[in-house]
């Protein structure tokens, strides 16, 4: 069975910019998560999907934004990019049920983001 | 907002040294507890969770950890680490927020472990 998959793997971009980065789950799975790695903050929860919908965001602020599309596939925006956007961000996905909470995350790779 | 607090940045040991990581959370209703490991190059992976039952939990590579509900603590330990446990550790909590099923881990800042040959 393939793992989460995210690309690219790694991205440049200038201050100003914006950038989408795609995370294909697991099969079957209809969870998707995203989070921000930084050495000084770890990981950060950016937001949750489950069967298109958001169901939970993080303290981001409104210039990232994701989206899951009906094949479970999911993509997140980070628009107006900062030097501080700068990080690795982690996919992961999960067979969480609607209402189960216990369930393991299955991680990507991750996209390692860098801003100039 | 739940938090969750790793006591230790950087811990070293020799091989076949014990080792026990110290994790706190703050919340205080039913929570899902997991420790997450990522190796050198590797994605992160799960190493056990507790949910319910037995405070005590087994995980993978002979890795276990204590729930203890009265200190808010979920601490990791192993009997003897060998140099390929070398990675970092991340604690994390779940508490099921309003609203079904949302999902969302909250998790520490993580600890390096070097173990040294």
């Amino acid at each position: 069975k393939a793992g989460v998959t995210q690309t690219p793997r790694y991205l440049i971009k200038t201050r100003g910019q914006q950038v989408t980065l795609s995370c294909s789950p697991i099969s079957g799975h209809r969870s998707v998560s995203w989070y921000q790695q930084t050495p000084g903050q770890g990981l950060q929860f950016l937001f949750e999907y489950f069967s298109e919908t958001q169901r939970n965001k993080g303290n981001f602020p409104g210039r990232f934004s994701g989206r899951q599309f009906s094949n479970s596939r999911s993509e997140m925006n980070v628009s107006t990019l900062e030097l501080g956007d700068s990080a690795l961000y982690l996919c992961a996905s999960s067979f969480i049920q609607k209402d189960a909470t216990n369930e393991k995350l299955f991680f990507g790779s991750g996209t390692q983001l860098s801003v100039l | 907002a739940q938090s969750v607090s790793q006591h230790n940045h950087h811990v070293i040991l020799s091989e076949a040294a014990s080792l026990e990581l110290g994790c706190n959370y703050s919340y205080g209703g039913t929570v899902n507890l997991f420790w997450y490991v990522q190796y050198p190059g590797q994605h992160l992976q799960l190493l056990l969770k507790y949910f319910s039952g037995d405070p005590l939990v087994k995980g993978i590579k002979g890795f276990e950890a204590e729930f203890i509900k009265s200190k808010f603590s979920f601490n990791l330990r192993k009997p003897s680490v060998q140099w390929s446990d070398t990675a970092e550790y991340f604690c994390a909590v779940n508490a099921p927020y309003s609203g079904a099923g949302s999902y969302q881990l909250t998790f520490g800042k993580g600890t390096k472990l070097s173990v040294i040959p």
